[in-house]
């Protein structure tokens, strides 16, 4: 039983270029997490989302993010125009009821 | 508002010895409390919880006291062993089913042999 599958591992993006993180959970769990850990800091949650649904983004930015875990295939984190800000490891997390586990992340690093 | 706190950001312990962790929270609705272990490039790892009803839960070598009164969580680890050498991440939610977590900053573990 695969654990929960994130790609990439290392993503770098020029300023304004899109980022796109994927996420694929474990088998059988059906809510999905992102959360976003920033240098010297905790794990932040950003979104929670089951099938087709987004169940609580409060931790999202009002702007250029949009998660997605559709029906068929991995869940999706965008960032559109990035911005050096957005450099940080982003971390997936999947639960079938109680504890989550989580994915090895994605490093975004923003040049 | 830091809702989860871990005062100590590091804390070096002797091969064999019992190494205590600490967590703080504030938000008196927190019913479910985790402690992640985190290797570095890695994601963390699920150790141990335990819920508001009880205010003690062990497994193996890793023992969670809970006092609510003084919302206040403890990590123990009894022998500590080099491998044990990472970063360990406190986390809280509201209910146990499908709710965000609410880290703490982490505290570093160092295990000397």
């Amino acid at each position: 039983n695969a654990g929960v599958m994130q790609n990439p591992r290392h993503l770098v993006r020029r300023r304004g270029q899109e980022a796109r993180l994927r996420c694929s959970p474990m088998k059988g769990h059906s809510h999905v997490y992102w959360y976003r850990q920033l240098p010297e800091e905790g794990l932040k949650f950003m979104v929670y989302l089951q099938k087709e649904n987004i169940i609580d983004e409060s931790g999202m930015p009002k702007e250029r993010f949009s998660a997605e875990f559709p029906k068929e295939g991995p869940s999706i984190l965008r960032i559109q125009q990035v911005v050096r800000g957005d450099s940080a490891a982003y971390f997936c997390a999947s639960s079938r009821s109680t504890e989550a586990f989580f994915g090895q992340g994605t490093r975004l690093t923003v040049v | 508002d830091q809702q989860v706190k871990q005062n100590s950001p590091s804390l070096s312990v002797q091969e064999g010895r019992i190494s205590i962790l600490n967590c703080d929270y504030t938000n008196s609705m927190f019913d479910y409390f985790l402690w992640y272990k985190k290797y570095p490039a890695e994601g963390p790892t699920f150790l141990i919880s335990i819920s508001s009803i009880k205010d003690k839960n062990e497994d193996g070598r890793f023992t969670v006291f809970l006092n609510k009164s003084a919302k206040h969580l403890s990590l123990h680890i009894v022998p500590s062993q080099p491998g044990d050498s990472a970063v360990y991440f406190c986390a809280a939610s509201v209910g146990e089913y499908g709710n965000k977590l609410v880290f703490g900053a982490g505290t570093i573990l160092r295990v000397k042999s």
